[in-house]
């Protein structure tokens, strides 16, 4: 069973970067049909899509924040990580990682953590 | 970016009742559809993908149609567990873009 937890701050001051790990238990870390993603919730809002990297260090970003983030990958701890710099009060959301599973045709998001509450304030 | 449009967005329903949730497409996105389960303090849960397959272990009262532009999740009896909020996602295209949620809740 595939577990994902997330980790970091959960206050970060306006401007300053926001840093969060996601740690990934089970099988399947550096296998090549999965893709390793961060989707955010604003308050009382919709699911935002961030960004996702495959293990060999492949990103997609989202064109919307893509001047702002940086993703990583540490396959020998099976983690991966996300950066958005100069956050502002927009940016405050839960923030969910992801497993993407994108292979034989069939795209989709089948394990997640369970997410983690960032609040940007000063 | 493909916009995902879900209606309603508040569905007031009873325990055994079917509901059916649409989700509508800007754009043509074949059947790279799924569908969300949400609950507070709980991670999110993959129902369908690719518009009709039902992940492992979900329950088969639920069940995904269409393709093109126009979905629908539908709950054949609705179980206590099932009040929650449902998400649509696109996968067809970059961005994935998420529908608005449809919020269902105990009548």
């Amino acid at each position: 069973q595939v577990q994902l937890q997330e980790s970091g701050p959960g206050l970060v001051l306006p401007s300053q970067t926001l840093a969060l790990t996601c740690s990934v238990s089970g099988d399947s870390f550096s296998s090549g049909g999965y893709y390793w993603s961060w989707i955010r919730q604003h308050p009382g809002k919709g699911l935002q899509w961030i960004a996702y990297i495959h293990y060999s260090g492949k990103t997609y970003y989202n064109p919307s924040l893509k001047s702002r983030i940086t993703m990583s990958v540490d396959a020998s701890k099976n983690q991966f990580s996300l950066k958005l710099s100069s956050v502002t009060a927009a940016d405050t959301a839960m923030y969910y990682c992801a497993r993407y599973h994108s292979n034989s045709g069939d795209n989709y998001f089948d394990y997640w953590g369970q997410g983690t509450l960032v609040t940007v304030s000063s | 970016d493909i916009q995902l449009t879900q209606s309603p967005s508040f569905l007031s329903a009873s325990i055994g009742d079917r509901v059916t949730i649409t989700c509508r497409a800007s754009q043509v996105i074949s059947s790279y559809l799924a569908w969300y389960q949400l609950k507070p303090g709980k991670a999110p849960n993959l129902l369908i993908y690719g518009a009709s397959t039902l992940q492992s272990g979900v329950p088969s009262r639920f069940s995904g149609s269409g393709s093109g532009t126009e979905f629908t999740l539908t709950v054949s009896s609705l179980q206590p567990e099932d009040f929650a909020t449902y998400y649509c996602q696109q996968l067809n295209s970059y961005p994935i873009t998420f529908g608005q949620g449809t919020r269902l809740e105990i009548k």
